[in-house]
């Protein structure tokens, strides 16, 4: 069974500094890797994917993200951190083939300091 | 842009009370989930479905049922509420006929089981 981990529960970054959070990852094949964002009282939107191709992907609000094979690894990236970026931020990955399900990992809360 | 809509923001039941939530979504997707929200572990899938009728458990699916009548609509049913299903409820829809994959989730139901 695919499963996710993302080893910080809080992540505290000056704004306009770089904001790096973590996930790792384990499923039988190749993967489907995505990041989501909950803002409070809110559902998760959708911020960015890879599923095949270029390794470093793009999404929304200026975030990315690097698909490392080798470290099984999909870290969420933002080179200049925003007071706006506070929230939490959830890694999830689904099996290729077969299996319909997306797992989660638990969460990363981030603060963005001013 | 896809919208999944839910039922209720916050709902406050009894314990012992049979407890109807109710997930809309309007861009004819065959996938369809619910999850659990809960501090500290992530997002818990109770059931999916991927067709009308269908439907298969999830990791969590004991005192839950599910129900997929209509192709958009997906309805999570507490059999007799419980204080230990006091928790934030998403829905979500997925289509893969066109390579996009990724989830599109509900604004979720904080449930209060007193």
């Amino acid at each position: 069974a695919q499963s996710v981990a993302q080893p910080e529960d809080q992540v505290n970054v000056a704004e306009g500094n770089p904001l790096t959070v973590k996930c790792t990852y384990s499923v039988s094949g190749n993967p489907y890797l995505f990041w989501y964002v909950q803002y409070p009282n809110r559902g998760l939107q959708f911020l960015l994917k890879y599923i095949t191709g270029d390794n470093l992907v793009k999404g929304s609000y200026g975030f990315e993200a690097e698909f490392n094979k080798s470290q099984t690894s999909f870290h969420l990236k933002k080179p200049s951190a925003l007071v706006s970026d506070s929230a939490l931020y959830f890694c999830a990955v689904r099996d290729r083939y077969g299996n319909n399900r997306l797992a989660f990992g638990k969460g990363n809360q981030v603060v963005v300091i001013p | 842009d896809v919208k999944v809509t839910q039922s209720s923001r916050y709902l406050v039941k009894r314990t012992g009370e049979k407890v109807f939530l109710e997930c809309v979504q309007d861009m004819d997707h065959e996938n369809m989930f619910w999850y659990r929200q809960d501090p500290g572990l992530g997002l818990r899938l109770i059931y999916f479905s991927y067709d009308v009728k269908m439907k298969e458990k999830g990791d969590i699916p004991e005192g839950y049922s599910v129900s997929r009548e209509k192709k958009e609509r997906f309805s999570l049913i507490l059999e007799s509420a419980s204080t230990n299903q006091t928790s934030m409820y998403l829905c979500a829809s997925r289509d893969d006929r066109y390579s996009s994959y990724e989830q599109y989730f509900g604004p979720g139901t904080r449930l209060t089981v007193t």
